[in-house]
């Protein structure tokens, strides 16, 4: 079955630089674009990126633009989001997520990051 | 595009419709989804092309609408559907989120 396992979170400074993995298991990776989302403390759902099956075309939320970079491995089948000049504002769960049939119909367990 | 979720809280009783709605700043034609998310986990994909019932979702929920206004419509609440619900647009990127919609017992 569809599984997506995220990992690297943890508590990091402001300013600093932090990268998150995404492995994905039970589809065929290297076909499917890939999304990261992410959720502060007590609100709401926030997208922040996406990258093409093949890594080529990437877009971001404005929030994020400039600081963050999407990419991915597909010889691992791992997505990553590498966070640059990281602020309080990015403290939040983050999580990967597939659109395999329907949109973003698969998602991760989430990876908790503190920016403090 | 901004997506404006109303209400962003509601409280109902088992076996009530309840309706949700979502606005579109600009046309997203039928491309919009809603998720529920309960605490603690992640979300979890209902309805997608507005009104298409994701598999395994119960025939309870619905969705309807195009271009700009959509809603998600319980027709009758379960115990199990009390959680938080979100609109998502994905006509053109960045997408976006509504801003959510606690139902409450």
């Amino acid at each position: 079955q569809v599984q997506l396992v995220e990992s690297g979170g943890g508590v990091v400074q402001p300013g600093r630089s932090l990268r998150l993995s995404c492995v994905a298991s039970g589809f065929t990776f290297d076909k499917i674009a890939m999304h990261w989302l992410r959720q502060a403390p007590g609100k709401g759902l926030e997208w922040v990126a996406v990258t093409s099956y093949d890594g080529i075309d990437k877009f971001y939320a404005d929030s994020v633009k400039g600081r963050f970079t999407i990419s991915r491995d597909n010889s691992k089948n791992t997505l990553f989001l590498q966070m640059n000049s990281l602020r309080r504002e990015d403290t939040a769960i983050y999580y990967c997520a597939s659109r395999l049939l329907r949109p973003l119909d698969h998602w991760g367990q989430g990876t908790l990051v503190t920016v403090s | 595009i901004q997506m404006t979720q109303s209400p962003s809280s509601l409280s109902a009783s088992v076996g009530d419709r309840v309706t949700i709605t979502c606005r579109a700043s600009q046309g997203i034609e039928n491309d919009l989804a809603w998720y529920q998310q309960k605490p603690g986990k992640a979300p979890n994909l209902l309805i997608y092309a507005a009104s298409s019932l994701q598999s395994g979702v119960p025939a309870r929920f619905s969705g309807s609408g195009s271009g700009t206004d959509f809603t998600l419509t319980i027709s009758s609440l379960q115990p199990e559907d009390f959680a938080t619900y979100y609109c998502l647009q994905d006509y053109i990127y960045p997408s976006t989120f509504g801003g959510g919609t606690k139902v409450e017992i």
